[in-house]
């Protein structure tokens, strides 16, 4: 069964910061998808980077990056010069080729000013 | 507790067909949001309800509605189906308090495969 796991249930950095938040997960396929979405108290889910797996460069989206293993099934999310506004649950998911998307339980990152 | 269902898994429908989705939220959640999820676009935001009303909207077109009943399910409609309807559609419950630091921790469900012909 495919699972994505969130090590981390809850991180604190000040302002300004480097912060990587990490996630590992299992599957048996060779083709999928990795998601990190964040959701701030607005509760609305954000997706803030996305990953093909059949694609060995990393993502990047401005601030956010990932780092990708994919032997490893790991696929971690960076965050430079963190700002309050990051303050959020952030998940990690993983979507196989039949659209089946399974999240993480999350990880609560708090920045501090 | 039992988790988030939702019904049906699966529907293949034709355009301009109208469908309806049902949600059924963790006892005791009150919020209960919609999300659809493509792998280009991935998780979007529909829209969120609490105690009947909605409380949150993302952007999506009127075709797209929801409600919900008075015991937390919640059903989402969407009239004159389009190909780029295509997705799985999410629900998530939550309740006030279950995430501190005013985040509330979301609980999906399986989702609903739709397939527009």
């Amino acid at each position: 069964a495919q699972t994505v796991t969130q090590s981390q249930p809850e991180m604190s950095v000040q302002e300004a910061e480097t912060v990587t938040l990490s996630c590992t997960y299992d599957t048996s396929e060779s083709n999928y998808y990795l998601f990190w979405y964040k959701q701030p108290p607005s509760r609305q889910m954000i997706l803030v980077i996305r990953q093909e797996a059949y694609k060995q460069q990393n993502a990047t989206e401005n601030r956010f990056s990932v780092n990708f293993q994919k032997a490893a099934k790991s696929f971690s999310l960076k965050i430079s010069d963190s700002q309050l506004g990051d303050t959020a649950m952030y998940f990690c998911a993983f979507m196989n080729r039949d659209d089946k998307i399974i999240f993480g339980k999350g990880t609560r990152l708090h920045i501090l000013p | 507790k039992a988790g988030v269902t939702q019904t049906p898994r699966y529907l293949i429908k034709t355009r301009g067909q109208q469908v309806t989705l049902s949600c059924s939220p963790i006892s005791g959640h009150r919020s209960v949001s919609w999300y659809q999820q493509t792998p280009g676009q991935g998780l979007q935001f529909l829209f969120e309800y609490f105690s009947e009303t909605q409380r949150n909207k993302g952007n999506f077109p009127g075709r797209f509605s929801g409600r919900q009943f008075s015991n937390s399910r919640s059903e989402m409609n969407v009239s004159t189906l389009e190909l780029g309807d295509s997705a799985l559609y999410l629900c998530a419950s939550s309740s006030p308090g279950t995430g501190g630091a005013g985040i509330d921790t979301q609980y999906f469900g399986p989702g609903t495969r739709l397939t527009v012909l």
